[in-house]
């Protein structure tokens, strides 16, 4: 199985600011990364697929990069809304496995 | 819009089998792969397989023996079945469907999800 890192655990930040959230492949999966979004209580939603494409719907603010096996997700200009955990998933080979979650909190 | 409901009983007695069904409206459920993830209480995501138009199944292999995934595309649903059940296997289960291949196989839309207990 593809084993998927996040880092840090947890992040504490405020209104305003720009957040980076990094993600590690165990191995290679190209460019076959996706990000999702959690808020308590609610399901994932997808943010980012192929590690740097918006999906519809998801505000400008959002944007990921990386291949291979180390990713990124970046937030600019943090807004309340933003304040949840954030996942990335391989879809590269199955078992499609997740990262352990990275919890942005308001600092 | 397409839209995934989960539905099933939300209390399963120990070494029994969970049976879940997700229906999907909104789009045809012959076009795509449809999946199952869950997530235990305060805990991450894990996968648990998926079943595609033309009845191909993956499973997760920490689960493979006692999960079987099917589809009614009549009823436009997906099933989950999970035999053996244990305390372990409490979680809230999703089902989601997987976008296509020119957009790297995400998870691209999910139900609400259910939160199903194991417990006598």
């Amino acid at each position: 199985d593809i084993q998927m890192t996040q880092s840090p655990s947890s992040l504490s930040a405020s209104v305003g600011d720009r957040v980076t959230m990094t993600c590690r492949a165990s191995q290679s999966i190209t460019t076959y990364l996706n990000w999702y979004q959690q808020k308590p209580g609610k399901a994932p939603r997808l943010l980012i697929y192929t590690a740097s494409s918006l999906q519809s719907g998801v505000p400008s603010r959002f944007s990921g990069s990386g291949s291979g096996t180390d990713f990124t997700l970046t937030i600019t200009s943090l807004q309340p809304e933003d304040f949840a955990t954030y996942y990335c998933q391989q879809s590269y080979s199955t078992p499609y496995t997740f990262g352990q979650g990275t919890k942005l909190e308001i600092k | 819009q397409v839209q995934l409901q989960e539905s099933g009983p939300g209390l399963v007695e120990p070494s029994e089998t969970l049976s879940l069904t997700c229906t999907v409206s909104g789009g045809s459920i012959s076009s795509y792969c449809w999946s199952w993830i869950r997530q235990p209480p305060g805990k991450g995501l894990e996968w648990i397989g998926y079943i595609c138009n033309s009845g191909s199944t993956k499973y997760n292999p920490s689960l493979k023996s006692r999960v079987t995934i099917s589809v009614d595309t009549s009823k436009n649903q997906v099933s989950l079945k999970l035999t053996s059940v244990t305390a372990a296997d409490t979680a809230v289960y999703y089902c989601a469907r997987v976008g296509g291949g020119n957009s790297g196989y995400p998870l691209d839309y999910w139900g609400q999800g259910t939160l199903v207990t194991v417990s006598s």
